[in-house]
């Protein structure tokens, strides 16, 4: 069965600083692919990035990049240069067959000015 | 460009009523999904669509019934409502492919918030 694992139910950050919010997966599957949503307040789900498991790089975007450490089953988001509206909750999922994703249980992250 | 779009947004239902949740995409997915979200929780996915005609339960479809007779369209049933069913109900789709590629990257709806009372 398919697992994600977010153990850090909040965090805080000030402004302009870096952040890390971490996710373990398990999965037995060779094939899989990662996953960050953000979710205000507001309750919409928002992608943020993706990594597969056969990409070599770590993936980017924008301010948000996945630390993906494969053997360590790992794939934790960092948020650079953190601002007010990075203030959400933060879900962590994972796909592998069918196309299904499979959700953590999320971090809700605070922005402190 | 309208994406996922779910109906109602708000709902309040007595136990024991029954409703519909409407979810249309207009982005010619393959894929479709409906997700619940109790209180600080995550996501568990309740039923998947990988095609017209084709549905397939998930994690949590006890007391839920979808049909998929369109590309388009997803709707998810309530039958009996129970106050075990208050949440928020999520619609996504995807265009669906092989597990490590972002062909599964789910595009949401803005979420239909069901009471039962």
């Amino acid at each position: 069965a398919q697992k994600i694992t977010q153990t850090q139910p909040g965090m805080f950050v000030q402004e302009k600083e870096a952040v890390t919010l971490d996710c373990t997966y398990d999965t037995s599957d060779q094939s899989y692919g990662l996953f960050w949503y953000k979710q205000p307040s507001s309750g919409e789900m928002i992608f943020l990035i993706y990594q597969g498991s056969y990409d070599e790089q770590n993936a980017t975007e924008g301010r948000y990049s996945l630390n993906f450490q494969k053997a360590r089953k790992s794939a934790n988001l960092v948020i650079s240069a953190s601002q007010l509206g990075d203030s959400a909750m933060y879900f962590c999922a994972m796909s592998t067959s069918g196309s299904r994703l499979t959700f953590g249980e999320g971090t809700q992250l605070t922005v402190n000015p | 460009n309208a994406g996922v779009t779910q109906t109602p947004k708000f709902r309040i239902l007595k136990i024991g009523q029954s409703m519909t949740l409407q979810c249309a995409q207009d982005m010619n997915h393959n894929y479709m999904y409906w997700y619940r979200q109790d209180p600080g929780m995550g996501l568990k996915l309740i039923y998947y669509s990988v095609g017209a005609g084709i549905t397939d339960k998930g994690e949590v479809p006890n007391g839920y019934n979808v049909s998929r007779s369109t590309t388009e369209d997803f709707p998810l049933r309530l039958e009996l409502a129970a106050p075990s069913q208050t949440s928020v109900y999520f619609c996504a789709s995807s265009y669906g492919g092989p597990a490590g590629t972002g062909a599964n990257v789910l595009t949401f709806g803005a979420g239909s918030r069901l009471t039962v009372l």
